[in-house]
């Protein structure tokens, strides 16, 4: 049972270039998101999906698109990468709680650690 | 939208002593989760809070929920070098900015 799978684990990109970082769970979790990590900053909600085919924006969705066309994987694209999106990226995913405010533990990937020149 | 706040930012400790973070949100949460995050590492979840007023144990943590639903707090008795780490609480996805203890022996 491999959990959240995250690549790439490191990637250096120049400003302007696009890439995506890949997301898979083999849970059969409904809810995905994406967050950012930086210095003092926590943990910042990029986009999030609580379905396949449903997605919706967070904290901080500015540069970022996602899609969610099947349950397992969520992909997070970056249009045209800047300086300012260096930082470190988790994927996570969990089940719907109780009721629609609540979901149930997350497990997270492992981490990508992006540089942008 | 939902905001969830964490104080302290960063907190020293010499092994042995106590650990308090506190957690608090702009809205009633349904639930509050704790989660731990080693050094180089990604967060792993640690306990569930559900229920108004709610006290959990684990070992030498204890979790609480406040009776309106709003704030929580993790609490470390006799720390460990062991304990040294990032703590987060989340309220449905959103995250506080957590604490990140560093623990002398």
């Amino acid at each position: 049972n491999a959990g959240v799978t995250q690549t790439p684990k490191f990637q250096v990109l120049k400003t302007g270039q696009s890439m995506t970082l890949q997301c898979a769970q083999d849970m059969n979790h409904e809810y995905m998101s994406w967050y950012r990590q930086d210095p003092g900053m926590g943990l910042r909600l990029i986009h999030y999906s609580v379905g396949a085919g449903i997605t919706d924006q967070g904290e901080v969705p500015n540069g970022y698109n996602v899609s969610r066309s099947t349950t397992e994987d969520f992909p997070l694209r970056l249009l045209s990468a800047a300086p300012s999106q260096t930082s470190v990226y988790f994927c996570a995913s969990s089940n719907k709680g109780t009721d629609r405010f609540m979901n149930t533990e997350a497990f997270f990937g492992q981490g990508t650690r992006l540089t942008v020149v | 939208g939902q905001q969830v706040m964490q104080i302290p930012q960063y907190q020293h400790v010499q092994e042995g002593e106590d650990f308090t973070t506190y957690c608090n949100s702009s809205t009633t949460l349904s639930n509050i989760q704790w989660y731990k995050q080693r050094p180089g590492g990604h967060p792993v979840f640690l306990i569930q809070l559900v229920k108004s007023g709610e006290v959990k144990k684990q070992k030498r943590l204890t979790f609480q929920f406040g009776e309106a639903k709003k704030n929580s707090s993790l609490h470390i008795t006799a720390t460990q070098t062991t304990d040294v780490g990032t703590y987060f609480c989340a309220g449905r996805l959103t995250f506080g900015q957590g604490t990140i203890l560093t623990v002398h022996p």
